[in-house]
């Protein structure tokens, strides 16, 4: 079965931290992918990795950064954490490059909710 | 723009029923789809997807989904809802990045509440 860790399920930071979320994935995937998930928004993609210290902006990369060092670890950094980044942070993992004629699955992490004071 | 629309934010159901959660998509060529479901405080697990062929797809947990080109359309459904499957579904769509890169887009979620 594929496993996808994250750091921590819940985390409490006061505004202006710098915050570190991390993910691990134990099947050997090319791609990684964060999200954050909110009501009524459902998720948003902000980084994605497909390749070890290749990263590409998603949807709503603002405020983030990212890190893939190696490839079973992506890393997710709020560099100066704010209010309106509390939130759920979703980590995900899949197989690799599909070409324009398949698609992998992706599996998640359980997830870390964050609350920025 | 490539997207993708729950159009209810909550399904109601009796346990035993059976239960419709619905999906609309908007893609530049073929559409790679899938459905998603969230348990509290739990990742998403997936449940199944369409990439080509047999319009009515089987997954996980006795759900399938049923494809519709030209309603543009991939509805969740089980033919007989159990409490064990309150939860929120989500529904995804593949976008190509970069030519080969692919990233999913997820609607907002439905939520499903199936009462005993």
């Amino acid at each position: 079965d594929v496993k996808v860790t994250q750091s921590s399920r819940y985390l409490v930071k006061r505004t202006g931290e710098k915050v570190f979320l991390e993910c691990v994935q134990d099947m050997d995937h090319e791609n990684m992918f964060w999200y954050r998930q909110d009501p009524g928004l459902g998720l948003r993609l902000i980084y994605f990795s497909y390749d070890v210290k290749m990263k590409e902006k998603g949807d709503i990369p603002e405020g983030y950064s990212v890190s893939r060092e190696k490839k079973e670890r992506f890393s997710l950094i709020l560099e100066s954490a704010s209010t309106n980044q509390t939130s759920m942070y979703l980590c995900a993992s899949s197989r690799g490059l599909a070409g324009t004629h398949g698609a992998y699955e992706q599996y998640f992490g359980p997830g870390t909710r964050l609350t920025v004071t | 723009a490539q997207s993708v629309a729950q159009p209810e934010d909550q399904v109601n159901v009796a346990e035993g029923n059976p239960l419709t959660v619905k999906c609309t998509y908007s893609v530049s060529g073929n559409p790679y789809l899938f459905w998603y479901v969230q348990y509290p405080n739990r990742g998403l697990q997936f449940l199944l997807k369409y990439i080509t062929g047999d319009n009515l797809v089987k997954g996980s947990y006795g759900f399938e989904a049923e494809f519709n080109k030209s309603q543009t359309s991939f509805h969740l459904k089980k033919p007989s809802a159990l409490v064990s499957d309150s939860a929120l579904y989500f529904c995804a769509v593949r976008i190509l990045y970069g030519g080969a890169t692919n990233k999913l887009i997820f609607g907002t979620g439905t939520l499903l509440a199936v009462q005993p």
